[in-house]
């Protein structure tokens, strides 16, 4: 089965630097999710990557997927109080029905 | 257009009871799945209907079961509740079978179980 290794697992910013969150897959990446989850609540979709060396932006953020298909990063730029929340990865696998597996989430706090 | 919707938000039952949760995917989306997001286990992939068929599984015991109806709304049964079954459950729906389909959550269904 596919297993998707996010670091760091939390992360303290201060307001107006920039970080970068990883995920790590055992296997090739067939489609990779970015999400954003606040505490206790549903996930919010940011990204989907599907080539190997794609890169997609959406205001502050930016997610690549390597070219072997099997890292993905999102870095945000200028992080705001609001970016606070929980940033899980998602994958299918080959011929995986669909169903995503996740890493553990990275926990990410900003001080203003 | 409205997103994912999930009732109840909240559940508290006692062990060995039955809960039901539901789901109301956005509409044009046939494909429905159900996570089980335990603390300190992650996100996990519970079920997935399509169409009104069970499609996939994860690995949980049979107690967990769900059905989607005609409409593409889904339930989410879980019976002889056991305190370890309390998570929050999300629902999330997408486009078809085809692979590569954005799937969007909803907020959840807190489940406690005393």
């Amino acid at each position: 089965s596919q297993e998707l290794e996010q670091s760091p697992q939390s992360l303290i910013v201060q307001e107006g630097k920039n970080l970068t969150i990883n995920c790590t897959s055992s296997k090739t990446l067939y489609g990779l999710y970015w999400y954003k989850q606040k505490y206790g609540e549903g996930l919010i979709f940011l990204m989907m990557l599907q080539k190997g060396g794609e890169e997609k932006s959406h205001e502050k953020i930016t997610a690549k997927l390597d070219e072997k298909k099997q890292q993905s990063s999102l870095h945000i730029t200028a992080s705001q109080p609001s970016h606070a929340g929980i940033y899980l990865c998602g994958a299918e696998g080959y011929n995986a029905g669909n169903m995503l597996t996740f890493g553990g989430g990275t926990r990410l706090m900003v001080k203003p | 257009e409205a997103g994912v919707t999930q009732s109840p938000t909240h559940l508290i039952k006692t062990r060995g009871q039955q809960a039901t949760l539901r789901c109301s995917p956005i509409s044009g989306h046939t494909s429905v799945y159900w996570y089980q997001q335990a603390l300190g286990l992650g996100l996990q992939f519970l079920l997935w209907y399509d169409e009104g068929e069970e499609r996939n599984r994860g690995n949980f015991p049979p107690r967990f079961s769900g059905r989607q109806f005609p409409n593409y709304s889904s339930e989410l049964n879980v019976n002889a509740l056991e305190l370890e079954d309390s998570a929050l459950y999300l629902c999330a729906s997408s486009l078809g079978l085809a692979t590569y389909n954005e799937q969007f959550f909803g907020p959840g269904t807190r489940l406690t179980v005393l």
